[in-house]
């Protein structure tokens, strides 16, 4: 079993749709949680990045840790086409200077 | 410089042959992470520094493969008599802090 799982998709959504991306992990170790978002050819960018459980909200972006369940989720509002990418999770036990465990990526397509 | 710089951006290669990647960090940043991502799959660990500190090699997946850093800045993966397998996009993130900031990375094709 891998330590991080995710849905690879892909998710098609039409333009203005509400995306919801998840993750579940085996570690209970974990404490610090991460989004990245990869267009192609491109390194991830960090969208996200929560501190335990809890929600934390960006613009049209909030994600939310549950801990007792070992699962986490990146909501997307009013889609975008220009959000169409590869949407990564990621994980640590330990803050800052750590190698991060990956999901395997959800591909996302926001049509018009 | 303002991003992670990594070079070539492409690369094909012969199986057998070695090669060279590198990696030029944001200044500053006193981490430097290699990963490999293979096609459809997410990103595995492969080595990391910190500073001075001993590198964390445990990502490393054969002993054809090794990484130097000099200081706190550029950083070289090699891998020696490179496998088919080896064939995936290598990515160099740094950090100072709180999450991670890459490259665009390198794609290698061993043909």
């Amino acid at each position: 079993q891998k330590e991080v799982e995710q849905d690879p998709g892909p998710l098609s959504v039409p333009e203005g749709a509400i995306v919801s991306l998840n993750c579940t992990y085996s570690n209970s170790a974990f404490q610090y949680f991460m989004w990245y978002r990869q267009y192609s050819r491109k390194g991830p960018e960090l969208l996200m990045y929560t501190y335990s459980s809890g929600n934390k909200e960006d613009g049209r972006f909030t994600a939310q840790v549950d801990k007792s369940s070992k699962y986490i989720s990146l909501f997307i509002r009013d889609s975008q086409p220009s959000d169409s990418a590869t949407y990564l999770c990621a994980m640590s036990a330990i803050d800052g200077y750590n190698k991060l465990i990956f999901g395997a990526g959800t591909r996302l397509a926001v049509h018009p | 410089g303002a991003g992670v710089s990594q070079s070539p951006s492409n690369k094909v290669t012969e199986k057998g042959k070695d090669v060279e990647l590198r990696c030029d960090p944001i200044s500053g940043h006193t981490a430097l992470y290699w990963y490999r991502q293979r096609l459809g799959q997410g990103l595995e660990f492969l080595i990391y520094f910190q500073g001075n500190s001993a590198p964390d090699k445990s990502g490393l997946p054969s002993d054809r493969f090794s990484a130097e850093r000099t200081g706190e800045s550029v950083s070289t993966l090699t891998i020696q008599r490179t496998q088919q397998e080896d064939s995936a996009v290598y990515l160099c993130a740094s950090s100072l802090a709180a999450g991670y900031t890459f490259g665009s990375g390198t794609r290698l094709t061993v043909v």
